[in-house]
């Protein structure tokens, strides 16, 4: 079946870097793109960015600039979102999601990894 | 705050029926495709209606989903104590900031 599996969770220094990962089977991983949300506790889903599985190209959204990148290996069909000098307000739970998208306005995401927690505490 | 908008909370009694209000614009939900989303305490999201009124397979019919103008809607009868869960919509915004967005999510209480 389908399904991202995520990487565990991390407790991080303020000033660190963190490398979650977001390994895909059940489908071909270049077929679709892979986005990335964040949700901070207590708070709702917020849009990070995707990156294109076929070019390798990724697109941040406003707010996810400078310190957020996502990069691929797609020999093992995995990807990755690395976060550098984390601040305390980076503490949230981070999901992959897999996008299907017929073009036209017709996307959706499914299905989303289980979520890794990232917290970041002195 | 989100760019889409959503009640932040709804609640009724096991076997009613609840229905969820999306709000948005002509740059989002008037000109594309809603899909909604149930994250169940602890969990990640799950797909629950996509081209805003498809469901996945699985998902049982007592979700439907619905658009006109720039609203969506989704609507769940036959409640179950099971269904209590956050709700988001989900849809492509192609304005300036173009991307994917969501509403601000909606927490249901069953009673």
């Amino acid at each position: 079946q389908v399904q991202l599996v995520q990487s565990g969770s991390e407790l991080k220094n303020p000033g660190a870097s963190v490398k979650v990962s977001c390994k895909a089977s059940g489908y071909t991983f270049t077929s679709y793109a892979m986005n990335w949300v964040r949700q901070a506790p207590g708070h709702g889903l917020e849009w990070m960015g995707w990156i294109n599985t076929n070019t390798g190209n990724p697109t941040y959204a406003q707010g996810f600039t400078g310190r957020f990148v996502f990069s691929l290996d797609t020999s093992v069909s995995t990807a990755y979102l690395q976060i550098s000098s984390l601040k305390a307000e980076d503490t949230a739970v981070y999901y992959c999601a897999r996008e299907v998208n017929y073009g036209s306005g017709r996307n959706w995401f499914d299905p989303w990894g289980q979520g890794t927690l990232v917290t970041v505490s002195s | 705050q989100s760019v889409l908008t959503q009640p932040p909370s709804v609640s009724a009694a096991p076997g009613q029926k609840v229905t969820i209000s999306c709000s948005g614009s002509s740059s989002n939900i008037g000109n594309n495709y809603v899909s909604w989303y149930q994250q169940l305490p602890g969990t990640a999201p799950k797909l629950l209606i996509y081209e805003n009124n498809k469901r996945p397979s699985g998902i049982p019919d007592r979700f439907s989903g619905s658009k006109s103008g720039t609203s969506a809607t989704l609507g769940i009868t036959g409640l179950q104590t099971g269904d209590e869960a956050d709700y988001y919509c989900g849809t492509w915004d192609s304005s300036l900031s173009a991307g994917r967005v969501f509403g601000g999510g909606t927490k249901l209480t069953v009673l």
